[in-house]
């Protein structure tokens, strides 16, 4: 067990609809990361949040966006889902913007 | 970050040491190399992380080469549960942005 805390685990959805994914980060840690994981893809980065500041962005596409709350949790979401968006979405996170990243267990986005 | 180069993937005898190669030829001074294991769809686990000298952990040791441009990862006592895709990644230390390459697929044998 990481420490990294994901909801929901699963999520089926039709495509044009919304999601929110959440992340609690270990304790004390201050740094939360998004990766999606698609067969075809790969594990991205999407996004990096420090301490409730963006830090650093990958693809992630327009459609989706994330915050980081005062309480360190994050929430991915996801808007105008497509079925390309079926995926697996890893949190990760580290006690600094630096350090080595601990994943959560993932959520797997199924869109119809 | 500096691209990695693995075998995609490799068989191992339960209980023997598992040893994983990694090229990584076009490293810079300041990067360091990275371990992590995904098992079966769960999240990646990190392994183990290293810049130029040797690294023990609980998990496993990290060998790499004085001109740094390769390493290896061993598992000193591979068990059943070692089964995974095990990914080397090269970047400076912390990179937020891991870049996950395809990884070696090891599958331990009873």
């Amino acid at each position: 067990d990481s420490g990294v805390t994901q909801t929901p685990k699963h999520l089926i959805t039709a495509t044009g609809q919304r999601v929110t994914l959440r992340c609690s980060p270990r304790s004390g840690d201050l740094s939360v990361y998004w990766y999606q994981q698609s067969l075809d893809q790969g594990l991205q980065f999407l996004i990096q949040y420090y301490n409730g500041e963006e830090r650093a962005k990958g693809n992630i596409l327009e459609r989706f966006s994330a915050q980081q709350f005062p309480d360190l949790h994050s929430e991915l979401n996801l808007s105008s889902l497509e079925l390309g968006d079926s995926a697996l979405y890893f949190c990760a996170s580290s006690v600094e913007d630096r350090g080595v990243a601990f994943f959560g267990q993932g959520t797997r986005l199924t869109v119809v | 970050d500096a691209k990695t180069t693995q075998p995609t993937s490799m068989d191992c005898a339960e209980g023997r040491a598992a040893n994983l190669p990694c090229n990584h030829s076009t490293i810079s001074g300041n990067e360091y190399v990275y371990w992590y294991r995904q098992i079966h769809s769960q999240g990646p686990q990190y392994i183990i992380h290293g810049l130029k000298n040797n690294e023990t952990n609980e998990m496993a040791s990290l060998i790499i080469t004085e001109d740094r441009k390769s390493s290896t990862l061993i598992l000193p006592h591979a068990t059943l549960r070692d089964t995974a895709v095990y990914y080397c990644i090269v970047a400076p230390f912390g990179n937020e942005k891991l870049t996950f390459g395809t990884g070696t697929r090891l599958t331990i044998i009873p």
